[in-house]
């Protein structure tokens, strides 16, 4: 299975900051197919960023990804109040789906 | 607006199996666009995908779950579920469903990301 590993663990980061994220694949990711989430405490998971660099429905266009080679990036331009929380990345490009182990963002 | 909702038991015993069902509403669930699954989320382990099914029968599970999971649809009642036995501890999750767009070749289909997602449902195997 595809292994994904997301740096750092953690990001503290002041609101207005730029943040970015890693993560990196073991293997290659056939069409690109990764995707980013957000999740607060209590809640599910939000897909923010599919196909490694699209933005889903509604997402504001600070959000952006960008993939080269295994190594997939998702940079938060500004950050505002409710951008904390934590970060996923997920392949569907092979089966057996999986998941990244997640990128805590925190109030600095 | 589609919504999905996860109902089952907080606590399941040791050995036992663990029954979840999903109310799908705002879409249909026998529609040949989407993907519909379950994601499990515990502290241990993370976000791990179980499977999903398509077209209410093209099932595909995740190897680590697959000899003990069942996910089926009921289009009459739109409802997705999922079977799970001979639980343990290492089954405490928080289980979410959810849909993903189907991505099809003219020979092959995949699921998207994870688009929609319910709200989860927590679980706990304890005796």
């Amino acid at each position: 299975e595809i292994v994904l590993t997301q740096s750092p663990g953690t990001l503290s980061l002041s609101p207005g900051e730029r943040a970015t994220l890693s993560c990196r694949a073991s293997q290659s990711v056939s069409n690109n197919y990764l995707a980013w989430y957000h999740q607060r405490p209590g809640q599910a998971p939000r897909l923010l960023i599919y196909d490694a660099s699209f933005r889903a429905t509604g997402i504001p266009d600070r959000f952006s990804g960008s993939v080269s080679g295994t190594d997939f990036t998702l940079t938060i331009r500004r950050l505002e109040s409710e951008d904390f929380g934590v970060y996923y990345c997920q392949q569907y490009g092979r089966s057996p789906l999986t998941f990244g182990g997640g990128t805590k963002v925190e109030i600095k | 607006q589609l919504q999905l909702q996860e109902s089952g038991p907080g606590l399941v015993k040791p050995s036992e199996t663990l029954s979840l069902t999903c109310t799908v509403s705002g879409a249909s669930i026998g529609s040949s666009n989407y993907y519909w699954g379950w994601i499990r989320q515990s502290p241990g382990k993370g976000l791990e995908w179980i499977g999903s099914i398509f077209y209410s029968v093209n099932t595909n599970y995740n190897p680590s779950l697959k000899s003990r999971v069942t996910i089926s649809v009921d289009t009459s009642k739109n409802q997705l579920s999922m079977e799970l036995i001979s639980v343990t501890a290492a089954d405490t999750a928080v289980y979410f469903c959810t849909r993903e767009s189907a991505l099809c070749s003219s020979t092959t289909c995949q699921g998207d990301a994870f688009d929609i997602w319910g709200q989860g449902t927590k679980v706990t195997v304890s005796s």
